[in-house]
């Protein structure tokens, strides 16, 4: 079935470190795909996204690039800052049948110290 | 613009006890999700809305589990009755409508249940 893997956690980093959170997935159709991030005591938000192959999604210093053909969207920072200190989920939509219904890997905890 | 409101946001129960969360979304937002996330793990989809109407409830335990979305905007997932693997955090999102897949979804705090 479609499903996402990412890399375990935590992931425990200086301030002003490089930043990759490693995310693959499986789907069956054409995904898009999604990083959304979770802040102590507050709801998912969405971080970034791409709809196609080689698409690169990114905001606030963070980008992904859509791989189709090593079916990954890895997360990547070139600087963190103690307040990227959360969970990030990297998460799969199908396109049909299933429209709207998000697929989210385990999620990874990065902490930034300063 | 307020966002996503949950209530309660914790809630502590004996088992074989109901329990019931309440959700009212993003004003105009045509679309429901409720997800259920355990300690350590992503959310996962239990039920779909779109409008009044549950278009995916596959994920959904019916044997204990029920929701409703009347007039098409507040919604409420229940319980009844609640066993202890049930305790995990009960999210509840929004979006305009399922367009392409790429719909963005707004997600409210959630709901922390605890079943002792």
């Amino acid at each position: 079935g479609d499903s996402v893997t990412q890399m375990e956690g935590p992931v425990t980093l200086s301030e002003e470190a490089f930043l990759t959170i490693n995310c693959t997935y499986t789907a069956t159709g054409y995904p898009s795909l999604f990083w959304y991030v979770q802040y102590p005591g507050e709801g998912l938000q969405l971080l970034l996204k791409a709809t196609k192959a080689d698409d690169k999604g990114s905001n606030k210093g963070f980008e992904a690039t859509y791989r189709k053909e090593t079916t990954s969207f890895h997360l990547e920072k070139g600087s963190v800052q103690v307040s990227d200190s959360a969970v990030y989920f990297c998460a799969l939509s199908l396109l049909s049948g299933n429209t709207g219904k998000l697929i989210f890997g385990q999620g990874t905890t990065l902490q930034v110290k300063p | 613009e307020a966002g996503v409101v949950q209530s309660p946001r914790y809630k502590i129960i004996e088992k074989k006890q109901p329990v019931a969360f309440w959700c009212n979304p993003i004003s105009g937002h045509n679309t429901l999700y409720w997800y259920l996330q355990n300690l350590g793990q992503g959310p996962e989809l239990l039920i779909r809305y779109e409008n009044e109407e549950a278009v995916d409830d596959s994920q959904l335990p019916k044997d204990r589990f029920s929701a409703e979305r009347l007039k098409g905007v507040d919604s409420t997932l229940k319980i009844q009755p609640a066993e202890l693997g049930d305790s995990a955090v009960y999210l509840c999102a929004s979006s305009l409508g399922a367009v392409g897949g790429s719909e963005e979804q707004f997600f409210g705090p959630g709901t922390r249940l605890t079943v002792l």
